[in-house]
């Protein structure tokens, strides 16, 4: 158990609809990662905050979007979902945000299903 | 922009042998990770090799790095049932705090 809580663990939606995924990372980690796992496109890190502020982003849809809040906890917000957003969804957290690399602890995922 | 390309992608052995899985990555990365995911599940920390010639021992299992080409391999020894899963290496961006995936090598030990 790594310390980093999702929820939900699976989420079954459709197509069009819009989803929250929640994470709260480790006691003490500042940074929240996410990540989405999909079959075609692998692993790809989605976007980083660290203590709220949006600190790095990567391939993340016009779609997507996300916050820290004052408690550390994150959410990662999909809207107008399509077929190919099926995936699972990681959030991983740190200590550190930027400078020295820390390492990431990765919670257990959402899945989730658009039909 | 880092790339992380790893193979083989797919490894089927039988218990008792030894082989390795190679991770080579484009650019210079700040650390190399090495992870296990089993079927369904989160990924679990393996390594983090942080410089040159670093070599890191758990179990069966051994990772090293050579930066100077850009390589990391994972070692496994005398494999048993219980290692089968997908291993996965990541490069760090430099400065920046984003990983960068391989695309993982499906790894099934056979009795």
């Amino acid at each position: 158990d790594s310390g980093v809580t999702q929820t939900p663990k699976h989420l079954i939606t459709a197509t069009g609809q819009r989803v929250t995924l929640r994470c709260s990372p480790r006691s003490g980690d500042l940074s929240v990662y996410w990540y989405q796992q999909s079959l075609d496109q692998g692993l790809q890190f989605l976007i980083q905050y660290y203590n709220g502020e949006e600190r790095a982003k990567g391939n993340i849809l016009e779609r997507f979007s996300a916050q820290q809040f004052p408690d550390l906890h994150s959410e990662l917000n999909l809207s107008s979902l399509e077929l190919g957003d099926s995936a699972l969804y990681f959030c991983a957290s740190s200590v550190a945000g930027q400078g020295v690399p820390y390492e990431q602890y990765f919670g257990p995922g959402t899945r989730l299903t658009v039909t | 922009e880092l790339k992380v390309e790893q193979n083989p992608l797919f490894l089927s052995m039988q218990e008792g042998k030894n082989y390795t899985i190679y991770c080579n990555y484009s650019t210079t990365s700040d650390r190399l990770y090495w992870y296990r995911q089993d079927p369904g599940k989160s990924l679990e920390s393996l390594f983090v090799l942080l410089s040159n010639g670093a070599v890191k021992q758990e179990g069966r299992l051994m990772a090293s790095l050579d930066t100077k080409a850009r390589l990391s391999t994972l070692h496994i020894t005398a494999a048993v049932h219980d290692l089968s899963a997908t291993y996965f290496c990541a490069g760090l961006i430099q400065g920046a705090q984003k990983l960068v995936f391989g695309q993982g090598t499906r790894l099934t030990i056979n009795p």
